[in-house]
């Protein structure tokens, strides 16, 4: 099945800096990968997602990057304020089984 | 829409234990999901559902129980609870699979004693 491996666990930036969280993924099939946010004390939700069909994405501040031949993608947030402090999750699906989640990344912005 | 929601917030059960978790979506969802997040750790799945009378196992099923008797509710039975059950325990939906966007519910925080 898929496995979803994401790095690094904690992230620390300075306010206005750029973070970058990156996944790899598994099974070749994959081909849907969100990212989840989640505030302290509250259940994840989606702020962007990317399809195979496509190598860049961007929202605003939000950008995913997915590299198919590598099974590797990456969430990118410049600028960063306070309010992004939270953990990430990725995710890959490849349609036959429910989302694999990665293990999240606790990001922190120091103000 | 209220979205998803669910209860309690908080239980503190003791070892041996039974306790239903409620989960509740207003939005016609045919997709379900039970999931638990251990202090400092993922999301693995418990049991999902794709329909009414529909369910499946996910990463970690033993110890739970699931049933979807309608569209909206999908509640998670813990049997004879156990210490390493002390998680939170989240609860989804979408309108339909992976591809789809999951609605997360608050979460329910479960000690067990």
């Amino acid at each position: 099945g898929e496995n979803v491996e994401q790095h690094p666990s904690t992230l620390s930036v300075q306010e206005g800096d750029s973070a970058v969280i990156k996944c790899t993924y598994s099974d070749s099939a994959s081909n849907y990968f969100p990212w989840y946010k989640q505030e302290l004390g509250k259940g994840p939700q989606l702020i962007i997602d990317i399809r195979s069909n496509v190598g860049e994405k961007k929202d605003q501040r939000i950008a995913v990057t997915l590299n198919k031949t590598a099974k590797h993608f990456s969430l990118h947030i410049t600028e960063t304020q306070p309010e992004d402090s939270a953990v990430y999750f990725c995710a890959a699906d490849s349609g036959n089984t429910p989302l694999v989640f990665g293990k999240g990344t606790r990001l922190s912005v120091i103000a | 829409n209220a979205g998803v929601t669910q209860t309690p917030k908080f239980r503190i059960l003791k070892i041996g234990q039974s306790m239903t978790l409620q989960c509740t979506q207003d939005m016609n969802h045919n997709y379900m999901y039970w999931y638990r997040q251990d202090p400092g750790m993922g999301l693995k799945l418990i049991y999902y559902s794709v329909g009414a009378g529909i369910t499946d196992k996910g990463e970690v099923p033993n110890g739970y129980n699931v049933s979807r008797s309608t569209t909206e509710d999908f509640p998670l039975r813990l049997e004879l609870a156990a210490p390493s059950q002390t998680s939170v325990y989240f609860c989804a939906s979408s309108y339909s699979g992976g591809r789809e966007t999951q609605y997360f519910g608050p979460g329910t925080r479960l000690l067990v004693l």
